[in-house]
């Protein structure tokens, strides 16, 4: 069974501080991994997707098959990235289709 | 963007009762949609899938009589926790499949649920 894994409850650096959110996976098959942002009492709502290979709010992820891992970097973090980040998985490269997540990564950017 | 809206936000009920729970996508159609349960500092453990003009596919573990899922039409799916417990309180999210090729997936602002 697939399983995501984030081992950081907490991280908190300062502002224009670099951060990286890490994540692990285990799944068997290729699969598709996203990460999730939750601001302060808003939804959650998709950050980034590995097979977009983009940059969103300058964060970027990659995949690393051989690590089996999805760590989110950002050079410079800004206030405004304190948030609640979910790494997820999905065994569809097609679609965003039953994701299994992390537990979740609480990020605080200090002033 | 698109818009999934949750109803109610939060609910308190007597052991026993039924609860049901909205799920609706507003400005789109989505065929499928998910619903997930959250323990507090936990993560999201998906429940089931929903399918429009089918029967819901459950995860092993949850009990399908106890979470009754009916998505009737392409922008309503509703989950019913029947005669529930106190351990049935948590926080339960849907979410819906959206975009042009069915690759998004959209969040419901999610409903607490509290069992007295």
């Amino acid at each position: 069974a697939q399983r995501v894994t984030q081992p950081e409850k907490l991280l908190s650096v300062f502002k224009g501080a670099p951060v990286e959110l890490k994540c692990n996976y285990s799944y068997s098959g290729s699969p598709e991994l996203f990460w999730y942002v939750q601001y302060s009492r808003q939804r959650l709502q998709l950050l980034l997707r590995h097979i977009s290979r983009e940059s969103i709010k300058g964060f970027t992820a990659d995949l690393n098959k051989g690590e089996t891992s999805f760590h989110l970097k950002k050079p410079f973090a800004q206030e405004e990235d304190s948030a609640m980040y979910y790494c997820a998985l999905s065994e569809s490269e097609t679609s965003g289709s039953r994701l299994t997540f992390g537990e979740g990564t609480q990020l605080t950017v200090n002033p | 963007g698109a818009v999934v809206s949750q109803h109610p936000s939060r609910v308190i009920c007597k052991s026993g009762t039924s609860v049901k729970i909205e799920c609706r996508s507003l400005d789109f159609q989505a065929t499928t949609m998910f619903w997930y349960r959250q323990f507090p500092k936990k993560s999201l453990m998906l429940m089931a899938t929903s399918n429009e003009g089918s029967k819901a596919t459950y995860e092993q573990g949850v009990e399908k009589d106890k979470f009754l899922i009916n998505h009737a039409s392409l922008t309503l799916s509703t989950l019913t926790v029947t005669s529930a417990h106190p351990e049935d309180s948590s926080f339960y999210i849907c979410s819906a499949l959206g975009g042009q090729t069915n690759e998004k997936l959209f969040f419901g602002s999610g409903t607490q649920l509290s069992v007295l």
